[in-house]
């Protein structure tokens, strides 16, 4: 059981490139969702999915994108990287319905744009 | 929107000692959980322990336990026996109890040094 896998780990970008942020879980969960994590301001939310086909926008979906086309899959795209998206960025996905159990969540991927 | 709000940046314990985290929320809903989780230096977020709303007795995880105070809002962590292992970031959230649809909402952290 891979519960929530991230890849990559870490990554270097180069302001004005684009890159993808893969999240895959298998645990049949239907909510997914992307935290980003920078210091002292704790997590805070992208986007997330309650569902394939369903997403909506977060606390700070400005410069990312994403797409829930299969239930085990949520990408994170960032269109044109910037310096202010320098973060760790985390994946995490509950059942529906079992709100109690919290979220299981990827082991992160910092990334850095310079 | 509901909000979480952790006061203390940053905290300190004697090994052995006790220690506790502060919390507080707003919210207007009746029903909702809240939770601890734990983020050591590797990284991984891991639930330390969870509360829901509904239930007046606090919770209780071995050497962690919450105090919650529903009417004013506060769900404080309370760690026992401090170990050096305990040394980490500590993230209190929120999450509605409504079928799962509502994201967690996060504070933004208590980082807790442990002294040998």
């Amino acid at each position: 059981n891979a519960g929530v896998t991230q890849t990559p780990k870490f990554q270097v970008l180069k302001t004005g490139q684009s890159m993808t942020l893969q999240c895959a879980q298998d645990m049949n969960h239907e909510y997914m969702s992307w935290y980003r994590q920078d210091p002292g301001m704790g997590l805070r939310l992208i986007h997330y999915s309650v569902g394939a086909g369903i997403t909506d926008q977060g606390e700070v979906p400005n410069g990312y994108n994403v797409s829930r086309s299969t239930t085990e899959d949520f990408p994170l795209r960032l269109l044109s990287a910037a310096p202010s998206q320098t973060s760790v960025y985390f994946c995490a996905s509950s059942r529906r319905g079992i709100v109690g159990y919290g979220y299981t969540f990827g082991s992160g991927t910092r990334l850095t744009v310079v | 929107a509901q909000t979480v709000t952790q006061s203390q940046p940053e905290m300190s314990v004697q090994e052995a000692e006790t220690v506790t985290l502060s919390c507080t929320y707003d919210t207007s809903e009746s029903d909702y959980y809240l939770f601890w989780y734990k983020q050591p230096p590797s990284r991984q977020m891991i639930l330390v322990i969870r509360q829901e709303a509904y239930k007046q007795q606090n919770a209780t995880e071995n050497r962690f336990s919450v105090n919650f105070q529903k009417a004013a809002k506060s769900f404080s962590l309370k760690i026992s026996d401090s170990q050096l292992g305990d040394a980490a970031m500590y993230f209190c959230a929120y999450r509605n109890t409504d079928s799962g649809n509502t994201p967690l909402v996060f504070g933004k952290g208590t980082r807790l040094s442990v002294i040998a």
